[in-house]
């Protein structure tokens, strides 16, 4: 499920289930869109990434779906692991360099 | 050389002090970046240099400095810090292109200011 407020929201998945991580850009302007995976003390790293011009992209158990119609970005992991236990992040860019972070959400994977 | 280095890790100044966090790269990225993290709170960019020139200041307090000295380093100076600038700082890399030019970050430098 998830939960709001103070904290993070979070979304809690069986092992081997898929995950679905939705986020929100307020930029109509962004051209390329990044999703990062963050490690408790560690930095953000990155997963797989999409530009304007595509509306799906897939890695390796990672696909992002862009709909720019309505300025939403989605991470799917398939087969969720104990190890893709993190907070995800989106990032989109406008301009060459502005690159902005949203809020964040806590994957956690239940055994 | 994939990587981005940041040093000290851990770093602990009164309010009086001035201290300076400090990022490496050799990957060619000429484009570098301080980002600022709260505990469960998002990246929020600070600055941007490109080709050791400052391109971005997100109108951040004089009491952070940034400086580029070459296009592997990328300096923070920080002096007469306030408690809530307690936070994880960020520091990251890109190419300088058209399309593609994803950020890679280093692990942080995680200060405490008492």
């Amino acid at each position: 499920g998830e939960s709001v407020g103070l904290h993070l929201p979070t979304l809690s998945v069986q092992e081997g289930d898929n995950s679905i991580i939705n986020c929100a850009y307020s930029n109509s302007a962004s051209d390329y869109f990044i999703w990062y995976k963050q490690e408790s003390g560690k930095g953000p790293q990155f997963i797989i990434d999409i530009r304007s011009n595509m509306d799906k992209r897939q890695g390796q158990r990672v696909t992002v779906l862009l709909n720019k119609t309505v300025k939403h970005l989605s991470l799917q992991i398939a087969a969720t692991q104990p190890g893709d236990s993190a907070v995800y992040f989106c990032a989109d860019r406008s301009g060459t360099y502005k690159y902005i972070f949203g809020t964040g959400t806590r994957l956690k994977v239940l055994a | 050389d994939t990587e981005v280095t940041q040093t000290p890790k851990h770093l602990v100044m009164g309010m009086t002090n001035k201290k300076s966090l400090k990022c490496e790269q050799h990957m060619g990225h000429r484009a570098m970046y301080w980002y600022k993290q709260k505990a469960k709170k998002p990246p929020e960019l600070m600055f941007v240099y490109s080709y050791e020139k400052l391109s971005i200041n997100e109108s951040v307090p004089s009491r952070f400095s940034p400086e580029c000295p070459n296009s592997s380093l990328l300096n923070l100076h920080l002096h007469a810090l306030q408690p809530e600038d307690s936070a994880l700082y960020l520091c990251a890399s890109s190419q300088i292109q058209l399309g593609a030019n994803v950020l890679t970050f280093g692990a942080g430098s995680r200060l405490t200011v008492l």
